[in-house]
């Protein structure tokens, strides 16, 4: 079975420009979660949605982010306009029951 | 509010020895899960172990066990036979499940180093 599918995995971009991170949840998960970690924050949780809705997005750092769920297979997270202080790995987890799997992360830079 | 708590920023052990990973939690709701996450320096998050606040059983993965403690709010994960492919950081995790739709909040993690 694929785990969970995250794109891209490195990115380098400047300040300003639009980033998208993309996340193919395992089939018959019923939850996503988005994840930021940092050396000095740690694993921040940004938002997670059950059933495709979005359930609790209090961890968005700020109206620059936000984060759709179209579909059971697909969530994206845009960041627009992106900063230095965004740099950090984004995880995407998804979870049915007990289980509760992630994706490798996305290695964002920006410049 | 819902708080994990790893104490123990970095642990050192000995090859083929067994060590213990702190985790304590606070939640006043009955129902929710335990999880231990490792992540090696590649940086991908890999699940280890679960335990259901209802398990009557301590869980058990192969080298990994959980020392569940409910009194005392205590998830510490044991690894036994300690290999040099164990030094990662450990995380610990928490979801309070109505319904699991809980979302997961994790500890602040502990290095292990295994020395040769």
């Amino acid at each position: 079975d694929a785990g969970v599918i995250q794109s891209p995995r490195h990115e380098v971009t400047e300040m300003g420009q639009e980033v998208t991170l993309r996340c193919k949840p395992i089939s018959g998960h019923n939850s996503l979660f988005w994840y930021r970690q940092t050396m000095m924050r740690g694993l921040e949780l940004l938002i997670y949605f059950n059933n495709n809705v979005p359930i609790d997005d209090s961890g968005m750092p700020e109206d620059r982010f936000s984060a759709k769920m179209p579909n059971a297979s697909f969530s994206t997270l845009k960041i627009q306009p992106s900063e230095p202080r965004d740099s950090a790995v984004y995880f995407c987890a998804s979870s049915f029951s007990n289980t509760i799997y992630f994706g490798e992360g996305s290695w964002l830079t920006v410049v | 509010a819902q708080k994990i708590t790893q104490t123990q920023p970095g642990m050192f052990v000995q090859e083929k020895e067994a060590v213990t990973l702190d985790c304590t939690y606070d939640t006043s709701d009955p129902s929710y899960g335990l999880f231990w996450y490792k992540q090696p320096s590649s940086g991908e998050m890999i699940f280890l172990i679960y335990q259901g606040s209802y398990d009557q059983q301590n869980a058990t993965e192969g080298r990994y066990s959980l020392n569940f403690q409910k009194a005392r709010k205590s998830a510490n994960l044991v690894i036994s036979a300690s290999q040099l492919g164990d030094s990662a950081m450990y995380f610990c995790a928490m979801r309070v499940e109505p319904g699991n739709t809980g979302k997961l909040i994790f500890g602040q993690g502990t290095t292990l180093q295994v020395k040769p």
